[in-house]
């Protein structure tokens, strides 16, 4: 079935680093991809997304290509700030579905 | 507010107690999902509502879980003879567009449940 995997955390940065969070999947189709954020004692919310290969997602200085040839939508940002900190969830969804896919988050922390 | 709510935040139980967890979704929203995320684990799809449709219950565990939806409005997922292996964050995420498109969901706080 439809997997997603994502790099274990916790991630540890000073402020101004470069981040990477590697982000696989296994499905069939022609699924959309996601990236959602969850910071501290809030709710998961959408931060970038891509639907189809090729496409690259980008917010708030984040950044995502969607690689059909590697199977990956690896989330990036050039500098990252303390305010960054929070979990970042990796997600599929096939075409015509509407179950979500989930990664096990990554857990980010930057430090100032 | 304009986001999803959801009550408690926090919920205790004991082996063997029912809970009932709520989700308010946003007005307009015609669908509405739940998820279990156990500790260090990705979000786990439990069950999907749109509109008047059948919802979907796929991902539901076991004959204890069991979801109810009012149109389009507030949503319960009753737990029965909780267990500890229930332990977990519940989450509640509502969108507009019901499916195909990849659509936004919105996700509520979520529900910590411990059962002891």
């Amino acid at each position: 079935g439809d997997s997603v995997t994502q790099m274990e955390g916790p991630v540890t940065l000073s402020e101004e680093a470069f981040l990477t969070i590697n982000c696989t999947y296994t499905a069939t189709g022609y699924p959309s991809l996601f990236w959602y954020v969850q910071y501290p004692g809030e709710g998961l919310q959408l931060l970038l997304k891509a639907t189809k290969a090729d496409d690259k997602g980008s917010n708030k200085g984040f950044e995502a290509t969607y690689r059909k040839e590697t199977t990956s939508f690896h989330l990036e940002k050039g500098s990252v700030q303390v305010s960054d900190s929070a979990v970042y969830f990796c997600a599929l969804r096939n075409t015509g579905g509407f179950k979500t896919i989930f990664g096990a988050g990554t857990r980010l922390f930057v430090k100032a | 507010g304009a986001g999803v709510s959801q009550s408690p935040s926090n919920k205790v139980t004991e082996k063997g107690k029912d809970v009932e967890l709520r989700c308010d979704p946003i007005s307009g929203h015609t669908a509405l999902y739940w998820y279990r995320q156990r500790l260090g684990q990705g979000l786990e799809f439990l069950i999907y509502f749109q509109g008047n449709s059948a919802p979907d219950k796929s991902g539901l565990p076991s004959d204890r879980f069991s979801a109810e939806r009012t149109g389009e409005s507030v949503s319960t997922l009753t737990i029965q003879r909780t267990q500890q292996e229930d332990s977990a964050v519940y989450l509640c995420a509502s969108s507009l567009v019901p499916a195909g498109g990849p659509e936004t969901q919105y996700f509520g706080p979520g529900t910590r449940l411990l059962v002891l």
